[in-house]
C-alpha cells in the first residue's frame, strides 16, 4: 500500500550510460515532482507535472527528461550520465486544497544514483 | 524569489529534553504553506507538521509544535520530550501559491542535523 514508490532504490552505472528511474503514486494526486538531493543534502526541484503537463522546468540539463505515461506515473530518464549526476533523486506528489493550491508533498523513498 | 534559511546546521539535545529548530523565510506573498520535514538515515522524507499562513494558531502534532511569526517570517519547530528516534535531518520548507514563476514550488532550507543523546 505504498503511497509513492520509486524504483530502483540504488543505481550504479558508468559514465555515458542512459538510465531511467520509475515513479508511481496511488494517492490520486494531480501533481508529481522530481527533486534532486545533492551530497550536502540540499533538495532542489527538477520537474513538476500537473495532469501530464510540464509546468516547471528549472535549470536542469536537457539530458534529464521526465516522462509521464499517465497521471499516476512520472518517470525520469537521464541520457549520457556524468559524474556530477551522482545524487539522491526523489519523486513526490501533492494533493490540492479546496482553493486548488498544492499542499504538502508526499515523497518516495529516493533513488541513490552513483555514476562511476 | 522566495528563500528559506535554517541557520543551525547541527543541533544536539538530551533525551527527554526540549529543542527548538529555527527557520526563517522570505516572501512577498500573503498566502502560503510552511512545512517541517524529517529525514532519518533511511533517507525517507517524512512530513512532521504543516502550517497555513492565514491561520494564526500554531500547528501542533503530538510532541511537535511550531512557533509561526508571520510578520517576522519565522517558523521554528519545537520538539518536546525528545526521543532517540527523533535523530534526523530536519528541513523547513515553503510553498507559495500556484501562480507566477514558482508555480507553487516547494522550496527547502539547507537542513538542521539533530542528534539526540541518551
Amino acid at each position: 500500500d505504498t503511497a509513492v514508490s520509486q524504483t530502483p532504490k540504488y543505481l550504479v552505472t558508468q559514465m555515458g550510460n542512459d538510465k531511467s528511474i520509475k515513479c508511481e503514486q496511488n494517492l490520486g494526486h494531480d501533481t508529481m515532482y522530481w527533486y534532486k538531493q545533492d551530497s550536502k543534502k540540499f533538495l532542489k526541484i527538477m520537474f513538476s507535472y500537473n495532469n501530464k503537463e510540464l509546468i516547471i522546468n528549472e535549470t536542469v540539463p536537457n539530458r534529464f527528461s521526465p516522462k509521464s505515461p499517465d497521471k499516476a506515473h512520472l518517470n525520469l530518464h537521464i541520457n549520457s550520465l556524468e559524474l556530477g549526476d551522482s545524487a539522491v533523486y526523489f519523486c513526490a506528489s501533492s494533493p490540492r486544497d479546496r482553493g486548488l493550491r498544492n499542499t504538502e508533498a508526499f515523497f518516495g523513498q529516493g533513488t541513490r544514483l552513483t555514476v562511476v | 524569489a522566495q528563500t528559506v534559511t535554517q541557520s543551525q546546521p547541527e543541533m544536539s539535545v538530551q533525551e527527554a529534553e526540549t529543542v527548538t529548530l529555527s527557520c526563517t523565510y522570505d516572501t512577498s506573498e500573503s498566502d502560503y504553506y510552511l512545512f517541517w520535514y524529517k529525514q532519518p538515515p533511511s533517507r525517507q522524507m517524512i512530513l512532521v507538521i504543516r502550517q497555513e499562513a492565514y491561520k494564526q494558531q500554531n500547528a501542533t502534532e503530538n510532541r511537535f509544535s511550531v512557533n509561526f511569526q508571520k510578520a517576522a517570517k519565522s517558523f521554528s519547530l519545537k520538539i518536546s520530550d525528545s526521543q532517540l528516534g527523533d535523530a534526523a535531518m530536519y528541513f523547513c520548507a515553503y510553498r507559495g501559491p500556484n501562480y507566477g514563476g514558482s508555480q507553487g514550488n516547494l522550496i527547502f532550507g539547507k537542513g538542521t542535523k539533530l542528534s539526540v543523546k541518551p
